[in-house]
């Protein structure tokens, strides 16, 4: 069965980095594009980019790019979402979830992301 | 980039009753939409996919429909289980970018 495992919880102060990652199993790992989406406190849920697992293509929404880096380490099926220049605002809890058939059918369980000073 | 909208905000009823839920893609995006649940403290869950197949093990009582710009979300009869929040999602080809709608809370009334 399709799992996929992230990272714990991190708090980190504005201006700094965050790294998460998501450990996945049950399926081709490299066949398919891994996807970021977050979700602000109370708000919708927001896509982030994919990251072709495969040959390491990344797409970004225009929202996050510059700020946002996703890689993969096909050697233990990770996928890894680098969040840069830190605020408030990206106070979120951060998933990870593969495009296995079109749409969003397998998710991980969401590592929550604080930024505080 | 292609703005979902949901309506009801809110929606209240009561176990049994039937539940229509809306959403309206700023521009055509053909069938591709899905439908998600998401319960507290949980990833979402995927109800329906391409407007109106259901994911599976996704119960009958829920159905999905419509094209173009406007879609439905039905649960024909509404079980304990069922409130949560809903959220519609769009996928458009180019620019291969992914957007959702800002929710429907079912709240028991």
């Amino acid at each position: 069965q399709v799992q996929l495992v992230q990272s714990g919880a991190e708090v980190k102060k504005p201006g700094a980095s965050v790294k998460v990652s998501c450990r996945a199993s049950g399926y081709t790992f490299t066949t398919y594009a891994m996807h970021w989406v977050r979700q602000a406190p109370g708000q919708r849920l927001e896509w982030m980019g994919w990251i072709r697992a495969g040959n390491g293509n990344t797409k970004y929404s225009q929202k996050f790019q510059g700020r946002v880096t996703l890689t993969r380490d096909t050697s233990t099926n990770t996928v890894y979402m680098e969040l840069s220049s830190l605020r408030s605002e990206d106070t979120a809890v951060y998933y990870c979830a593969p495009l296995l058939g079109g749409y969003f059918d397998y998710w991980g369980q969401g590592t929550l992301v604080t930024v505080s000073s | 980039e292609i703005v979902l909208t949901q309506s009801p905000a809110t929606l209240s009823l009561s176990p049994g009753e039937r539940a229509t839920l809306s959403c309206r893609a700023s521009q055509s995006v053909g069938s591709s939409l899905a439908w998600y649940q998401q319960k507290p403290g949980q990833a979402p869950r995927l109800l329906i996919y391409d407007a109106s197949n259901r994911a599976t093990g996704i119960p009958a009582r829920f159905s999905g429909g419509g094209s173009g710009t406007d879609f439905t979300l039905t649960i024909s009869s509404l079980e304990p289980e069922d409130f949560a929040i809903y959220y519609c999602q769009q996928r458009s080809n180019w620019p291969p970018e992914y957007t959702f709608g800002q929710g429907t809370k079912l709240e028991i009334k």
